[in-house]
C-alpha cells in the first residue's frame, strides 16, 4: 500500500525559507514522478512542480524563481524548499505520485500539512 | 496557463439524486482531464482520469465523459459519502491546473 507523509515546520517566518519532506513507503521514489501541490485555507489546488529521480524537474511558472525540489533515493523521500515567502504563501501542502511517466494527474496523495507564514 | 471553470461552484442535491458537474477548459485539452474528489480536512481522491477512465476501487456511480474544452463529472445515484467537494485538473498543458472546485450538498 502506497502511502506519502509531509513533514516539516508548521510555521515560517515571512521572508524565510518553507522547507517540506515527503517520506513514501510502499514504492519506490525511483519509478515514479513526485509532485507538490497546495491549497490555501478555503481555496482551490495549485500544482507547485514535480521531481524525477533523474533530477528532472519541472515548475509552476508562477513559483519558479523560489522553488527548489530535491529527492533522497536512500530514505525514498523528496523535499520542497521555497524561498522568501509571505503570507499569501500559507496553505497545506500536498505531496503526491503521478502514476507513471507522461501521466500528470496523481494517484495517491499525502494527508497534508498546514504551514503558517506569520512573524 | 490552462483556466479550468467548473459549474456550478455549489450543487445542492439529495440521497439518490443524479448530479452533474461540468469542467470546462480555456483551450482544447484533448481528453487529458481528471477528476477528484475531496472531504473537508483531507486530500483530494483520485476518481477519473483521462476524461472517463475510472480509477480503481471507485463506485461504478461515478463516470466522466468529454473531450476537447467541455467535460462532466456524473454520479448516477447520490450517496451520503458523496457530498464532497469536486475538483477537476487538467494534464495537457504545462502547468497543470485545477478548476476552482464545485462543492455538493446536502439539500
Amino acid at each position: 500500500q502506497v502511502q506519502l507523509q509531509e513533514s516539516g515546520p508548521r510555521l515560517v517566518k515571512p521572508s524565510e525559507t518553507l522547507s517540506l519532506t515527503c517520506t513514501v513507503s510502499g514504492a519506490s521514489i525511483s519509478n515514479y514522478f513526485w509532485s507538490w501541490i497546495r491549497q490555501p485555507p478555503g481555496k482551490g489546488l495549485e500544482w507547485i512542480g514535480y521531481i524525477y529521480y533523474s533530477g528532472i524537474t519541472n515548475y509552476n511558472p508562477s513559483l519558479k524563481s523560489r522553488v527548489t525540489m530535491s529527492l533522497d533515493t536512500s530514505k525514498n523521500q523528496f523535499s520542497l524548499k521555497l524561498s522568501s515567502v509571505t503570507a499569501a504563501d500559507t496553505a497545506v501542502y500536498y505531496c503526491a505520485r503521478h502514476p507513471g511517466s507522461g501521466y500528470n494527474f496523481f494517484d495517491y496523495w499525502g494527508q497534508g500539512t498546514l504551514v503558517t507564514v506569520s512573524s | 496557463d490552462i483556466q479550468m471553470t467548473q459549474s456550478p461552484s455549489t450543487l445542492s442535491a439529495s440521497v439518490g439524486d443524479r448530479v452533474t458537474i461540468t469542467c470546462r477548459a480555456s483551450q482544447s485539452i484533448s481528453s487529458w482531464l481528471a477528476w477528484y474528489q475531496q472531504n473537508p480536512g483531507k486530500a483530494p481522491k483520485l476518481l477519473i482520469y483521462k476524461a472517463s477512465n475510472l480509477e480503481s476501487g471507485v463506485p461504478s456511480r461515478f463516470s466522466g465523459s468529454g473531450s476537447g474544452t467541455e467535460f462532466t463529472l456524473t454520479i448516477s445515484s447520490l450517496q451520503p459519502d458523496d457530498f464532497a467537494t469536486y475538483y477537476c485538473q487538467q494534464y495537457n498543458y504545462s502547468p497543470w491546473t485545477f478548476g476552482q472546485g464545485t462543492k455538493v450538498e446536502i439539500k
